[in-house]
């Protein structure tokens, strides 16, 4: 079984702190995806990575830098957290673009 | 970019009933995924499908990727099929998946 999993579930940080993200999946997939889920604007992709070191923005980049050092870790880094990306984050992995990919179980993250 | 519509919204039904889950999509897809979100926001993969038909217990899918649809299918419906479902699509010109608003069902007992 594909296994994604994701550093916490519930995470609460001020206004300013720098946040990491992580995200590891056991499967030695190449694509790795970082989503944030907001209520009338659905699932939207932040930043991908399709190999270690590689990384490419997706359609919401701004606020969010990402790390690849290793190919089973994707950190999501919030450089100084405001409060309109409290959100759900939620990691995939995938083995190529157009194969299955696999969520991890989420982070609810609230910036106050 | 392309765009995928899933219907009905909204479903209610009691626990037994039989449901069909809809969703249409604007552009030719290589990839096409079928995702039940649980209470807890956790997407769970039901079905990989691009073309053709898979069954899976009591869900089964298909998808005729010539006439742009697809369709999810949830028999003999228990409490615990409550959630949102969500179709995605992966086509040529994109990144990552691209999601509908999903069907949101609740099952009653």
């Amino acid at each position: 079984d594909v296994k994604v999993t994701q550093s916490s579930r519930y995470l609460v940080k001020r206004t300013g702190e720098k946040v990491f993200l992580e995200c590891v999946q056991d499967m030695d997939h190449e694509n790795m995806f970082w989503y944030r889920q907001d209520p009338g604007l659905g699932l939207r992709l932040i930043y991908f990575s399709y190999d270690v070191k590689m990384k490419e923005k997706g359609d919401i980049p701004e606020g969010y830098s990402v790390s690849r050092e290793k190919k089973e870790r994707f950190s999501l880094i919030l450089e100084s957290a405001s409060t309109n990306q409290t959100s759900m984050y939620l990691c995939t992995s995938g083995r190529g673009f157009s194969y299955e990919q696999y969520f991890g179980p989420g982070t609810r993250l609230t910036v106050t | 970019g392309i765009q995928v519509e899933q219907s009905p919204p909204d479903l209610i039904l009691q626990e037994g009933a039989n449901s069909t889950l809809r969703c249409n999509f604007s552009d030719s897809v290589n990839n096409l995924q079928w995702f039940h979100q649980n209470p807890w926001g956790q997407l769970i993969n039901l079905f990989y499908i691009p073309s053709g038909t898979k069954q899976n217990g009591r869900l089964s899918a298909t998808t005729v990727a010539t006439e742009r649809y697809s369709l999810l299918y949830i028999s003999s419906s228990q409490t615990t099929d409550s959630g949102v479902y969500f179709c995605a699509v992966k086509y040529g010109g994109a990144d990552g998946l691209t999601f509908g608003k999903g069907t949101h069902l609740i099952i009653q007992p």
